[in-house]
Formats: C-alpha cells, sequence, structure tokens
C-alpha cells in the first residue's frame, strides 16, 4: 500500500464548478500535511498547508481528518488557470525536508 | 536570488555511463532533498541532507550517491545509469523550522 494515496483523475470540470480532491496517507505518526501544485513539466510549488483547523485562502479551503487520516481539497468557482496536477504531501518527520508525495490528481478546467 | 538551480537541464546518457546532476541554492537552507519523479509514481525521494557533511538514504537510493560539502550545494551522481533511471529529477531545500518545500526546476535524463 502507498503511503500517500490520491485518485489520478484526471478530473474534467467546466469554468465555475466546485471541485474536491481527497488523499489518505497510512502513517499516523505523520506530522505535517500540505498541497502541491505542479504544471505540466514544471517543478512542484506549494499550494497551501494543511491544518487540523482546516484553512481556507481564497477559492481554495484544506481539510485535514486525522482520526482518518484523510486530507482534502476542495476548489471553488474553477478557472481555466486551475488547469495542473494536485500533489498531496505528507511530512513523517519534521525538519527533515523528507517528503512523501502522492501521486497527484490531474485536473483539467474546460471553458 | 536565483533559488534552487539545477544542471543540466537536459541529458541522454548510454547503459553504463556516470554523470553527476548538480543542485544549488543560495537561500541558506539547512535541509536538501533529491527527488525523481516518473508518470503514475509521483515524486520519490533518493536521498536527502539536513546540513553540510550529513546525508542519508530516502525510498530509492540504489544506484545513486550524494555528498554535502556545503550548504549551497548538493551534487547527484549516477555511477553507472541504467535504462530504469530515465526520469525528472527534482531538488529541493527547505529552511530550519520552515514549512515550505523550494523546488528547483528539474532534470530530464534520458538513458538509453
Amino acid at each position: 500500500r502507498k503511503e500517500v494515496e490520491q485518485d489520478p483523475g484526471p478530473f474534467n470540470v467546466p469554468e465555475g464548478a466546485t471541485v474536491a480532491f481527497n488523499c489518505t496517507y497510512s502513517n499516523s505518526a505523520s506530522q505535517s500535511f500540505f498541497w502541491y501544485r505542479q504544471d505540466c513539466r514544471k517543478e512542484p510549488k506549494l499550494l497551501m498547508s494543511v491544518y487540523s483547523s482546516g484553512n481556507e485562502d481564497g477559492r481554495f479551503t484544506a481539510q485535514l481528518n486525522r482520526a482518518s487520516q484523510y486530507i482534502s481539497l476542495l476548489i471553488r468557482d474553477s478557472k481555466l488557470s486551475d488547469s495542473a496536477t494536485y500533489l498531496c504531501v505528507v511530512n513523517k518527520a519534521s525538519n527533515t525536508g523528507k517528503l512523501i508525495f502522492g501521486q497527484g490528481t490531474t485536473l483539467q478546467v474546460k471553458p | 536570488n536565483a533559488g534552487v538551480t539545477q544542471t543540466p537541464k537536459f541529458q541522454v546518457l548510454k547503459t553504463g555511463q556516470s554523470m553527476t546532476l548538480q543542485c544549488a541554492q543560495d537561500m541558506n537552507h539547512e535541509y536538501m532533498s533529491w527527488y525523481r519523479q516518473d508518470p503514475g509514481m509521483g515524486l520519490r525521494l533518493i536521498h536527502y541532507s539536513v546540513g553540510a557533511g550529513i546525508t542519508d538514504q530516502g525510498e530509492v537510493p540504489n544506484g545513486y550517491n550524494v555528498s554535502r560539502s556545503t550548504t549551497e550545494d548538493f551534487p547527484l551522481r549516477l555511477l553507472s545509469a541504467a535504462p530504469s533511471q530515465t526520469s525528472v529529477y527534482f531538488c529541493a531545500t527547505l529552511a530550519s523550522g520552515g514549512d515550505t518545500q523550494y523546488f528547483g526546476p528539474g532534470t530530464r535524463l534520458t538513458v538509453l
């Protein structure tokens, strides 16, 4: 079983739609959680950190459920520019730079 | 600031050749890592370093060596290239106490 699992998609949605991605992780001792965005043939970039209390950044909302070992990302009012691969990332041990990546979920927003 | 730089951007090797992928950063970050990304596999950690002189293995270290003689540089050496090492390689850094890992632009390696 992979340590971090995501549905690879692709998710094809129209502009303006709301879309949600889920991610599960296997190690209950994991310490911190992130969503990264990766555009085609580019390097990953941090989209947002995920906290137990949930956090929101504009149209993006991330949630963490430690009991179920589950992370989610909600994108509201999708834009064409949101088309990318979204990577769920877990840090098992803080301050090592040793991140575990899910395989990513591909989103294609269509006009 | 250049951030994280990687050279070369593209490389083609023959089986059995050796080479070094370069990674440099100017952010004075303590932690540096090397990942490879293959289709359908996500990014997998090869080696990482928590500071100059300290390195450790990640998930897929076989066939690769690293060293960290300075804070700025973290080269990845392929000892004897194999077709299975065809991949995109990313170097990344993280500041101590920080949340955000910064990635270089990647090196696209093909082994024939």
